[in-house]
């Protein structure tokens, strides 16, 4: 069965310093993945998707970016910090092919910014 | 853009009440998803549905499609506890791999 990972889960950073979200998928080849930022508990925003290796799309422009290093792999990062940068970060895959709109979320990454 | 909008936003009843949940949207969706989320977690998928006017039950809920595929309901009956938690519905169809999520119902079922 496939599984998601991502760490860590729970991250209190000072301004202007730098992040790494890292998140792997299990059990699954050639992935879609997806980062999204939820904001206080609610609605979920897309930061970056992932069609394959080395291939980034980004949706909002941002303090942020995002790096598909291997496969199954999907990291954000940050060089610089911003109080507007907390939140709770989520990583998704969903299967390749022609998009249904299913996504498998992993356990989600609590970033404080102070 | 696409918009999706949910109603209520905060709900809370006691356990045994029935509850609908409503999203609506003016824009025609290819597939919508319902997903549930509880805090501190990821959401996770209860259903997907693709036809106009396609109904789906999964135990005690009840989805439903539009026949114009522009909104979706669901239906919860005779709630308990453990339906406690943010369910969210999502649209796909516009972009390719972007879906548009609501900004979810805060459910709280009170024993």
């Amino acid at each position: 069965s496939q599984t998601i990972h991502q760490w860590p889960a729970t991250l209190v950073q000072p301004v202007g310093s730098p992040l790494s979200l890292e998140c792997t998928v299990e059990g699954t080849s050639n992935p879609n993945l997806y980062w999204y930022r939820q904001a206080a508990g609610r609605g979920l925003q897309l930061l970056f998707y992932s069609v394959g290796i080395g291939q980034i799309s980004s949706e909002v422009p941002q303090n942020l970016s995002a790096s598909r290093p291997q496969d199954r792999q999907f990291i954000l990062s940050s060089k610089k910090l911003l109080l507007s940068d907390s939140g709770f970060y989520l990583c998704a895959w969903s299967v390749i092919g022609v998009f249904t709109g299913e996504l498998f979320f992993g356990e989600g990454s609590r970033l404080t910014v102070l | 853009t696409q918009l999706l909008e949910q109603s209520p936003q905060f709900l809370s009843i006691q356990e045994g009440e029935n509850l609908t949940v409503y999203c609506n949207s003016s824009s025609v969706f290819s597939s919508l998803q319902w997903y549930r989320q509880e805090p501190g977690e990821g959401p996770v998928l209860l259903v997907t549905v693709v036809t106009g006017g396609e109904v789906k039950k999964l135990k005690r809920l009840t989805f439903q499609f539009g026949d114009a595929r522009k909104d979706s309901s669901l239906h919860i009956t005779a709630a308990q506890p453990g339906d406690t938690g943010l369910y969210l519905c999502a649209g796909a169809g516009g972009s390719n791999y972007k879906l548009t999520f609501g900004k979810g119902t805060l459910l709280t079922v009170n024993p």
